[in-house]
């Protein structure tokens, strides 16, 4: 069974750090590319950042980049989200999700359960 | 950008009935487009790619169409756990990838 599992979510104060981790199984973890995917209180899915299989290329949403950072550990089968200068709008549910392996195809197959970060004074 | 744009916002359907769930994209997208199902406190779940091509272990009843810059999601004959949050995303000429806002189903 294919399995991902987000961790780390926390309160955290304005200006603070935090990382997220994404544990997965169930596959072969280097055919895969994977992404975060965010739910604020109320609001709809917000694409955050997406992590390229082959090339570890990563991409970020406007609303993350320079504040956010998409790393790997292939030993570990896992994804992170170092996520720095948090915001008050950066509340939210975070899911990991994997990428169809269809190149060009950015359509998510599998999605964890989410963890949820609280920024708050 | 893409902006995706579902209809209705919210729609109430009796259980046994059917339902019909719009989504409009502000460019063509082709049939690059999916489908997603999200229960509260649960993994939102892929239903459909590329349109109309149900994904693994989704049932009949869920079927899409669409090409261009309007899609419909199609459920007939609604049970108590489709009641949920429908989100449409596309994948044409990405980044960024954009989800439409959400359609939530609800028992009427």
């Amino acid at each position: 069974e294919v399995r991902l599992v987000e961790s780390g979510g926390n309160l955290v104060h304005p200006g603070g750090s935090l990382r997220l981790s994404c544990e997965t199984s169930g596959y072969t973890f280097t055919s895969y590319s994977l992404i975060w995917v965010r739910q604020a209180p109320g609001q709809g899915l917000e694409w955050v950042a997406y992590m390229v299989r082959s090339s570890d290329t990563v991409y970020y949403g406007d609303s993350v980049k320079g504040r956010f950072t998409v790393s790997r550990d292939y030993a570990k089968r896992s994804m992170y989200l170092q996520m720095n200068s948090l915001r008050d709008e950066d509340a939210a549910v975070y899911y990991c999700a994997r990428i169809s392996p269809a190149t060009g195809y950015l359509y998510m197959d599998v999605w964890g359960k989410g963890t949820t970060v609280t920024v708050s004074s | 950008e893409i902006v995706m744009t579902q209809s209705p916002g919210t729609l109430s359907v009796s259980p046994g009935e059917g339902a019909t769930l719009s989504c409009r994209t502000s460019q063509s997208v082709g049939g690059k487009l999916a489908w997603y199902q999200h229960r509260p406190g649960q993994a939102p779940r892929l239903l459909m790619y590329d349109s109309s091509t149900r994904a693994a272990g989704i049932p009949a009843r869920f079927s899409g169409s669409g090409s261009g810059t309007e899609f419909t999601l199609t459920i007939s004959s609604l049970q108590s756990d489709d009641f949920a949050v429908y989100y449409c995303q596309h994948y044409n000429n990405w980044p960024p990838i954009t989800f439409g806002q959400g359609t939530r189903l609800e028992i009427k």
